[in-house]
């Protein structure tokens, strides 16, 4: 389950400022680990993977960084714009390659200018 | 390069009906997975198809089941319907590469209503 305090539920910050999401995972044995970005009826969107056996990655403006120890996962967006303004959602791969993604709480993130 | 698509879009059904959802899977993509997502809350594993067979599943009752076709094409059924089935079903299409976790790639969804 989620860790009190890590997660928020809401984060609101300004255009050009930095962003950091935080997810708390479940299971020590998940292996995999991706962030989607949910707009208002849409599907979720991939934004960005890592697997167990790295501890960074970076993407265009974003980067995931895996901390095993406290089973804890982070998505930071660089110089955050409006069309990033969506609900982000962590899930982990539990079980064997390719099954079933269990997902965390989301952050809804408001982006203003 | 197609992205996944579920069919339909929107629909509005009474208790103890059943519905089919359909959805196609990304070109390339081989493998299916469904979920259910409650309004707030984050999608939850029903079941996975891999070349026509369920190849995993979560908590969700017999009443919910699936299909996969030869074009990795899939459905879900849902029989009896119930008020708490009122949710967005989502679909989501992956590669199998041989026990190498490749990211699920989802479609819009069909926002399913029980009255």
């Amino acid at each position: 389950g989620e860790s009190v305090g890590l997660h928020l539920p809401t984060l609101s910050v300004q255009e050009g400022d930095n962003s950091i999401i935080n997810c708390a995972y479940s299971n020590s044995a998940s292996d995999y680990f991706i962030w989607y970005k949910q707009e208002s009826g849409k599907g979720p969107q991939f934004i960005i993977d890592i697997r167990s056996n790295m501890d960074k990655r970076q993407g265009q403006r974003v980067t995931v960084l895996l901390n095993k120890t406290v089973k804890h996962l982070s998505l930071q967006i660089a110089a955050t714009q409006p069309g990033d303004s969506a609900v982000y959602f962590c899930a982990e791969n539990e079980g064997q390659a390719g099954t079933a993604l269990i997902f965390g709480k989301g952050t809804t993130l408001s982006v203003s200018s | 390069e197609t992205g996944v698509t579920q069919s339909p879009t929107h629909l509005i059904k009474t208790r103890g009906q059943q519905v089919t959802l359909r959805c196609s899977s990304q070109s390339g993509h081989n493998t299916v997975s469904w979920y259910q997502q409650a309004l707030g809350q984050g999608p939850q594993f029903i079941f996975q198809y891999y070349r026509e067979e369920e190849n995993g599943r979560g908590n969700f009752p017999p009443r919910f089941s699936g299909l996969q076709f030869p074009n990795y094409s899939s459905e879900l059924n849902v029989n009896a319907l119930e008020l708490d089935d009122s949710a967005l079903y989502l679909c989501a299409s992956s590669l199998d590469a041989g026990g190498i976790n490749q990211p699920q790639h989802f479609g819009d969804g069909t926002r399913l209503s029980i009255l």
